[in-house]
């Protein structure tokens, strides 16, 4: 599976967009993106996913760059509830079989009131 | 229940002791998957099954770890001569075969090795 990029820590004010990057320049043309969140003590929850398209979802917008290195989760009116770690990865879709997920350190998204 | 569950939430336990974490999964999910977290570390993948067989358990650290699913439902992961450095939250999701690779995860059971 490619290797993401993400920052360590970001900071977003309560109500406001929140933008969450991601750099995957070793993405192989038949990997997806996929985003994943840890609110603390609780197990990882999935978001979205896509391909090459962008993708809206009731919880959040994935903008995938047209050369498809690098993606943006918005998530539109950021909560206090939004505050998590927020997990990009990239991987193979699993048309046969289970493939794992490898996750990477993530962004510690603070949402501030 | 309509998640994945796992028990117990939390263990205590002495260094060289043997320890069983159990999954039970969403029904009809056929893919199971056991992950390691330590404390501000991202998962770490374990093991995953495909029905009863493990089909990658390219990440268990050593022999002491071990996982099972007999009946192609219920897993238990087995930890035998506890180190202090097994102490982390363990982990577990599910998800059916199709197109969208979504993992449920369970709310994970912590392992404290004294």
């Amino acid at each position: 599976d490619a290797k993401t990029t993400q920052p360590p820590s970001m900071d977003c004010a309560e109500g406001r967009a929140a933008n969450l990057p991601c750099n995957h320049s070793t993405i192989s043309g038949n990997e997806y993106v996929y985003w994943y969140r840890q609110i603390h003590s609780q197990g990882p929850q999935y978001i979205i996913h896509g391909l090459k398209n962008n993708e809206t979802n009731e919880m959040a917008s994935l903008i995938i760059t047209e050369d498809r290195k690098s993606s943006t989760l918005i998530l539109p009116h950021a909560t206090l509830r939004d505050t998590a770690v927020y997990y990009c990865i990239v991987r193979v879709a699993p048309i046969q079989g289970a493939q794992k997920l490898v996750f990477g350190q993530g962004t510690r998204l603070t949402i501030n009131p | 229940g309509a998640g994945v569950s796992q028990t117990p939430s939390n263990k205590v336990t002495e260094k060289g002791k043997y320890v069983e974490l159990r999954c039970d999964p969403i029904s009809g999910h056929t893919a199971l998957y056991w992950y390691r977290q330590s404390l501000g570390q991202g998962p770490e993948f374990l093991i995953y099954f495909q029905g009863t067989g493990a089909a990658d358990d390219s990440g268990l650290p050593n022999d002491r770890f071990f996982a099972v699913r007999p009946e192609g439902s219920v897993s238990t992961l087995k930890i035998q001569r506890t180190e202090r450095g097994d102490s982390a939250v363990y982990l577990c999701a599910t998800s059916s075969v199709g197109w969208t690779g979504e993992l449920f995860f369970g709310e994970g059971s912590r392992l404290t090795v004294l």
